[in-house]
């Protein structure tokens, strides 16, 4: 049972245009959601992050849009370029009673490909 | 200052066999934590282990454990294994981890790809 969703495997983007990829979740108690970035033969990287309390966090190129209402989150990539082409993680985790955070739980990845 | 180191990158091993697999973290890190990426499942939370304790567990088997030590390197262990532990097995480490409420920003090695035979 996948709780961090990403339907998409794949997606083409042309260099310069916004790349959207998207990530659905079924857990209501996920409160924290990060991507990931992992090029091959290396560990992911962490992107940026964003607490539940929050619908946007923006950092450089980078933009994550919550909507609770919808579990769903998104990351914008604008303008993309080539080295952004990699696979793209999105993680979650949630609050534990008596304090502390759950292990991340991560969806399958999307392979971003930018087209020169 | 150097990333995560995780030893061997590759192993083979066959069905019944037992594994450890090592990872030394950030200097100055003291959380640790394992998973597991298989094609099928994606990555997948192991376990996480701050000041030799394990403070957080995922949904595997008994058959994997592990263990930190004061320097806070930790090693992992399969035992009897199967051919569905073939993946690649990915450490991360952060600061403080899980404990303080926010996932801490998690760096993660490059993994060792096991082989079950």
């Amino acid at each position: 049972d996948q709780q961090v969703k990403q339907n998409s495997p794949s997606l083409s983007v042309q260099e310069g245009r916004i790349s959207i990829l998207n990530c659905d979740y079924t857990n209501s108690m996920f409160d924290y959601f990060l991507w990931y970035k992992k090029y091959p033969a290396e560990g992911p990287t962490f992107l940026i992050s964003i607490s539940s309390i929050k619908d946007k966090n923006e950092d450089g190129r980078f933009t994550v849009f919550l909507n609770k209402s919808a579990k769903h989150l998104s990351l914008h990539i604008v303008p993309s370029q080539p080295g952004d082409s990699a696979v793209y993680f999105c993680a979650a985790s949630a609050w534990l009673e008596g304090g502390g955070a759950d292990g991340l739980t991560f969806g399958k990845g999307t392979h971003l490909i930018i087209q020169p | 200052k150097a990333g995560v180191t995780q030893t061997p990158r590759y192993l083979i091993k066959t069905r019944g066999q037992q594994v450890t697999l090592s990872c030394s973290p950030i200097s100055g890190h003291r959380s640790v934590s394992w998973y597991q990426q298989t094609p099928g499942q994606g990555l997948q939370f192991l376990f996480e282990y701050f000041s030799e304790t394990q403070r957080n567990k995922g949904n595997f088997p008994g058959r994997f454990s592990g263990r930190q030590f004061s320097n806070s390197r930790s090693e992992m262990n399969v035992s009897t294994l199967e051919l569905g532990d073939s993946a690649l097995y990915l450490c991360a480490s952060s600061l403080v981890g899980l404990a303080g409420g926010r996932p801490d920003t998690q760096y993660f090695g490059p993994g060792t790809r096991l082989t079950v035979l």
